[in-house]
């Protein structure tokens, strides 16, 4: 079973709301990561967690704040986002960060919208 | 730094035919690996492809397989008997053999059409 889950689906915020986005995996996946995709363009990195330990930040702005509980959790905590943050934030994950195993399994993703 | 290219933006078949996808990369790194993924329209990015640039055999997985050029650095994917479930965004990725290379880099993908 190579099943991420993402939730919410969908979101709308306003430039002062604070969310948080979740995913989870089961599958005893030890490096988990954040990216974000825009409309016809490729995913672009920007968080990566191994073994619940932030291993890269891919430059992005504090207004993104990842945080990993476990390893099976992965959250995207959101505030003060700009209408230029609106996309499909797409979560993953490896079984470990070297070698094949570091093939990387994504969830359906979250389609994010800020108002 | 590594860079993919996937040359063609849209590329469309007829259902039940054969249809290839390019991908070209280029690195200075003699060990690293491939993928290509796809992304329908229901936007999750699903794995369909694997190849470790170690191994000369190209990867198949039933009607998908690679050509995998090294020299050429050249990895392209063909669609066997093309499903209507086939069309999706198609991006290739290398990821780096190295430690402490996690990141995927991402040609620009293909969007592929299936035509009934």
């Amino acid at each position: 079973d190579t099943e991420v889950t993402q939730t919410p689906k969908h979101l709308v915020m306003g430039m002062t709301n604070k969310k948080s986005l979740k995913c989870e995996q089961h599958m005893g996946h030890r490096a988990m990561y954040w990216y974000k995709q825009k409309a016809k363009k490729p995913p672009e990195l920007m968080f990566v967690y191994s073994y619940e330990k932030l291993s890269i930040n891919e430059s992005v702005p504090s207004r993104f704040s990842p945080e990993c509980p476990n390893s099976s959790l992965l959250n995207l905590h959101l505030h003060a986002l700009q209408p230029e943050d609106s996309a499909l934030y797409l979560c993953a994950s490896s079984l470990s960060i070297s070698g094949i195993q570091e093939t990387q399994y994504f969830g359906p993703g979250t389609r994010l919208l800020v108002l | 730094a590594q860079t993919v290219t996937q040359s063609q933006p849209e590329m469309s078949v007829q259902e039940a035919e054969t249809v290839t996808l390019s991908c070209t990369y280029d690195t200075s790194e003699s060990d690293y690996y491939l993928f290509w993924y796809k992304q329908p329209p229901s936007r999750q990015m699903i794995l369909v492809i694997r190849q470790e640039a170690y191994k000369q055999q190209n990867a198949t997985e039933n009607r998908f397989s690679v050509n995998f050029q090294k020299a050429a650095k050249s990895f392209s994917l063909k669609i066997s008997d093309s499903q209507l479930g086939d069309a999706a965004m198609y991006f290739c990725a290398y990821r780096s053999a190295q430690g402490g290379s996690e990141k995927l880099v991402f040609g620009k993908g293909t969007k592929l059409t299936v035509n009934p």
